[in-house]
């Protein structure tokens, strides 16, 4: 089945500092969405995105989905405090109705 | 406020005892799913619905069982629960399809002893 690499697994980072993870996969992908999971709560949706090439950000986040239409990067500025949780890539392709995730990066900001 | 509910949120049992998680949202709402969370593992499908009465299995179905009855519940169901089922559960809904985007509820932790 499809599959989605995601990477790094963990990082930890300073406060200010800019982050940046992606998701890598064998096969096109139609949609690229990017989730973020607080401790202790449900996945919720940061970016979506539904063309190859299309760069989109919301607030200090910024996510691209790639021009092959095998991957995506998100990438966070000026990291604070609450930036910490676990993000997922997720991604739909090839006519499935299954939404596939990648493993998560879970990010950790020392004050 | 649109939102996708999960109770309970946490749950203890023991193996064999069945039980059911219940999951509904407000959002009039065609597909829900249910996943399960383990560690290194990230998110993994575990059966979704496209409507009522019709159901379909993910990529980790075995030792579950979803209804879809009404078009806001999607329960849970485990006959059996076994160890390896203890885990983080999350329910998800979404307007029409999979790939739309999903909702998710705030998870219920359960521990199968």
């Amino acid at each position: 089945g499809q599959q989605l690499n995601q990477s790094p697994q963990s990082m930890f980072i300073q406060e200010g500092e800019d982050v940046s993870m992606n998701c890598t996969s064998s096969s096109i992908f139609n949609t690229w969405l990017w989730y973020k999971q607080d401790p202790g709560e449900g996945p919720v949706l940061l970016i979506a995105l539904y063309k190859a090439g299309e760069l989109t950000s919301n607030g200090r986040l910024t996510a691209q989905f790639g021009i092959t239409r095998k991957d995506s990067f998100l990438n966070i500025s000026a990291s604070i405090p609450s930036d910490v949780g676990i993000y997922f890539c997720a991604g739909h392709g090839g006519g499935s109705e299954k939404l596939v995730f990648g493993k998560g990066t879970k990010l950790t900001v020392n004050p | 406020e649109a939102q996708v509910t999960q109770n309970p949120r946490y749950l203890i049992t023991v193996t064999g005892k069945k039980l059911t998680v219940t999951c509904s949202q407000n959002m009039n709402h065609e597909y829900m799913s249910w996943y399960r969370q383990d560690p290194g593992l990230g998110l993994r499908q575990i059966y979704y619905s496209m409507n009522v009465e019709v159901t379909d299995k993910g990529d980790v179905p075995e030792g579950y069982k979803v209804s879809r009855k009404e078009k806001r519940n999607f329960p849970l169901i485990l006959e059996s629960p076994s160890p390896n089922q203890t885990s983080l559960y999350f329910c998800a809904s979404s307007f029409h399809s999979g790939v739309d985007i999903q909702y998710f509820g705030a998870g219920t932790r359960l521990s199968v002893l």
